[in-house]
């Protein structure tokens, strides 16, 4: 799987958009892009996954760039409880052989100011 | 819907001693993930599980690690004996299955600290 690079920290005031990247440009095309956060002291949450279009559900919307080797993660309006490590993963679909992993790298952890 | 739960959420134990994590997966999940989070990194992935069968322990230190899923639902992870290299969240995670799911689940951990 694709390697993604992401920056250590980010802040982000409360009821802003938040606006996080990932790059990874020796993405194959056959790569979904995932995003899961962990808040303190609690597993990891799914929050959302892409090809090449972008993507929006409930929580976030996923903005992959036409090249696909970038994306950005946007929570439109952070809350408090927004502040957590959030995780960009490159991996592909799964194909039915073998395993299903997701790789997670360090990720962002992004703070919320009141 | 329950959780995935996991017990115990803590544990602390000497060096050269055992230790063994629970997890009971959401209902119907076919698929089970144990991962290890050492502090500041992300999770890694140490075995997962299809129904009662093992698909990938590539990445389990198989001279003091084992895990079982007997009859494909609850699961132990097994250290023995510990080292103190092995202080880390243990992480449980399920999934509908491996082939039509694209979000694994995750309990909420065990703290376990080796003295």
């Amino acid at each position: 799987d694709a390697k993604t690079t992401q920056p250590p920290s980010m802040d982000c005031a409360e009821g802003r958009a938040a606006n996080l990247p990932c790059n990874h440009s020796t993405i194959s095309g056959n790569e979904y892009v995932y995003w899961y956060r962990q808040i303190h002291s609690q597993g990891p949450q799914y929050i959302i996954h892409g090809l090449k279009n972008n993507e929006t559900n409930e929580m976030a919307s996923l903005i992959i760039t036409e090249d696909r080797k970038s994306s950005t993660l946007i929570l439109p309006h952070a809350t408090l409880r927004d502040t957590a490590v959030y995780y960009c993963i490159v991996r592909v679909e799964y194909s039915g052989a073998g395993s299903y992993q997701l790789t997670f790298g360090k990720g962002t952890k992004l703070s919320v100011i009141p | 819907e329950a959780g995935v739960a996991q017990s115990p959420r803590y544990k602390i134990i000497e060096k050269r001693q055992s230790v063994a994590f629970w997890c009971n997966p959401i209902s119907g999940h076919a698929t089970l993930y144990w991962y290890q989070q050492i502090l500041g990194q992300g999770p890694k992935l140490l075995i997962q599980f299809q129904n009662n069968g093992v698909v990938d322990d590539s990445q389990l230190p198989k001279d003091r690690f084992s895990a079982e899923r007997l009859k494909g639902v609850d699961s132990t992870l097994k250290i023995q004996p510990a080292k103190l290299e092995d202080s880390a969240v243990y992480l449980c995670a399920s999934s509908v299955s491996a082939k039509s799911s694209y979000e694994q689940y995750f309990g909420p951990g065990t703290r376990l600290t080796v003295t």
